[in-house]
């Protein structure tokens, strides 16, 4: 089945500091990949869709400067939060849906635990 | 009103229970339907996807779409302890269009 890998799982930074992570299909194409935050014991909050080749639309309150994303192929997509503080630490997570336009549900990253200190 | 409403639980069950859970929603245009479940600190994994109203059946898992309520249900029987886990709904319009998510229900199993 489709798969997507995500890295880092987790990290640690500093305030100030620039986090990147890395959101990879494996077996199929995505053009579109969908980033989400998870605040402890909350459900998903959707931050910005990013179509392969073209600009991410940001959801309403998400900094586009601060949450930069890239989604430069049809295999791989990055978010980076730059100028990280420590209410930026949460567990962030894409998914992906592949190129055929499958109907199915979307296949997620195993997430990455970002923590700021 | 949020768009997806889903009880947090936590629900907690013995082994071997028939397990219900629920989510409504108030967007009429959602038209795929999809239950997750998450393990702590990992990604949300596909169990059932179901189109418009209707039942999808899959092992021990049942998912059940009643659009003209705005209502559906994921039953599991012979609830597992491995089946402990985070049970998120979602759902989605038509095109390429993300998942608006429920807030997910915790469910414990108890040996």
């Amino acid at each position: 089945g489709a798969v997507v890998s995500q890295h880092p799982s987790w990290v640690i930074c500093k305030s100030g500091t620039s986090v990147k992570i890395e959101c990879r299909s494996l077996d199929f194409q995505a053009t579109t990949m969908f980033w989400y935050r998870q605040f402890p014991k909350q459900s998903l909050m959707l931050m910005a869709t990013s179509n392969e080749g073209s600009k991410a639309t940001y959801e309403q309150g998400v900094e586009k400067d601060k949450f930069l994303i890239n989604h430069a192929s049809l295999t791989l997509s990055t978010l980076t939060v730059t100028s990280a503080h420590p209410e930026d630490s949460s567990f962030y997570i894409c998914s992906a849906r592949d190129a055929i336009g499958s109907t199915y549900g979307y296949t997620f990253g195993s997430g990455t635990r970002l923590t700021v200190v | 009103q949020k768009e997806v409403e889903q009880d947090p639980g936590p629900l907690s069950v013995p082994e071997g229970a028939i397990v219900s859970l629920n989510c409504t929603y108030s967007n009429s245009a959602f038209q795929y339907f999809m239950w997750y479940r998450q393990y702590s600190r990992k990604g949300p994994e596909l169990l059932m996807y179901t189109y418009s109203s209707g039942n999808k059946e899959d092992g021990r898992f049942t998912a059940q779409v009643d659009k003209s309520s705005k209502y559906i249900s994921l039953f599991i029987r012979d609830s597992q302890p491995s089946d402990s886990a985070t049970y998120l709904c979602a759902m989605r319009h038509s095109g390429n269009t993300p998942l608006v998510f429920g807030k997910g229900t915790r469910l414990s199993v108890i040996a």
